[in-house]
């Protein structure tokens, strides 16, 4: 149990559906993310939300939607996706204190997503 | 761009082998570095870290030394057990654009698999 928590765990949904990814941590942190990850290759920064506010958005396609409401919770909406975003999606969040970070991430147990 | 190399999976050993995964990073800064491990259906949580050259990182018998001059930052571990078995990630985190949240660069990961 590391304080952040995804639901839900596995998802299958056609091109042409829309779903959310939902993410809540338990520790106090300030700073959220999502990766994604993918069979063989690093994983991939997709966007950071530091005090509720985008900081990061790594050139990633519109299909993808972030929304991060306060510094508890943070979603990822999901339209029109490709095959090719079949992947592992892992929420992660962090704590910042005086502009300092410690690097250290709490991730959760991630969404097993899978497009039809 | 901040790069981290892996070594190429999967690794298989038998319990009480002797275990090195080798990680080699570009960065333009200062880093700090991570092992970051995934259990079997879980998320990432940090292994261990150093935050300065010639720092050693260790936690639950593995350990990893800060190498600038060669840019490495390997895993080692003396004896390993079949509760060792997950894909084992090498990060860096660069300060030196200023932010005050982890952005990490990740390798590709490796898979280790231990027999009894």
């Amino acid at each position: 149990e590391t304080g952040v928590t995804q639901t839900p765990r596995h998802l299958v949904m056609g091109m042409t559906n829309k779903k959310s990814l939902k993410c809540e941590q338990h520790l106090g942190h300030n700073a959220m993310y999502w990766y994604k990850q993918s069979a063989k290759k690093p994983l991939e920064l997709m966007f950071v939300y530091n005090f509720k506010e985008q900081t990061e958005n790594n050139s990633v396609p519109s299909r993808f939607s972030p929304e991060c409401p306060n510094s508890s919770h943070l979603f990822l909406h999901l339209h029109t996706l490709q095959p090719e975003d079949s992947a592992l999606y892992l929420c992660a969040s962090s704590r910042t204190s005086g502009g300092h970070n410690t690097g250290e991430l709490f991730f959760g147990e991630g969404s097993r997503l899978t497009v039809l | 761009g901040n790069s981290v190399t892996q070594m190429e999976g999967p690794v298989t050993l038998s319990e009480e082998a002797f275990l090195t995964i080798n990680c080699t990073y570009t960065a333009t800064g200062y880093p700090s570095l991570f092992w970051y491990v995934q259990y079997p259906g879980e998320g990432l949580q940090l292994l261990l870290k150093a935050t300065k050259a010639d720092d050693k990182g260790s936690n639950k018998g593995f350990e990893a030394t800060y190498r600038k001059e060669t840019t490495s930052f390997h895993l080692e571990k003396g004896s390993v057990q079949v509760s060792d078995s997950a894909v084992y990630f090498c990060a860096l985190s660069d300060d030196a654009g200023g932010t005050s949240y982890g952005k990490l660069t990740f390798g590709q990961g490796t898979i280790l698999t231990v027999h009894p």
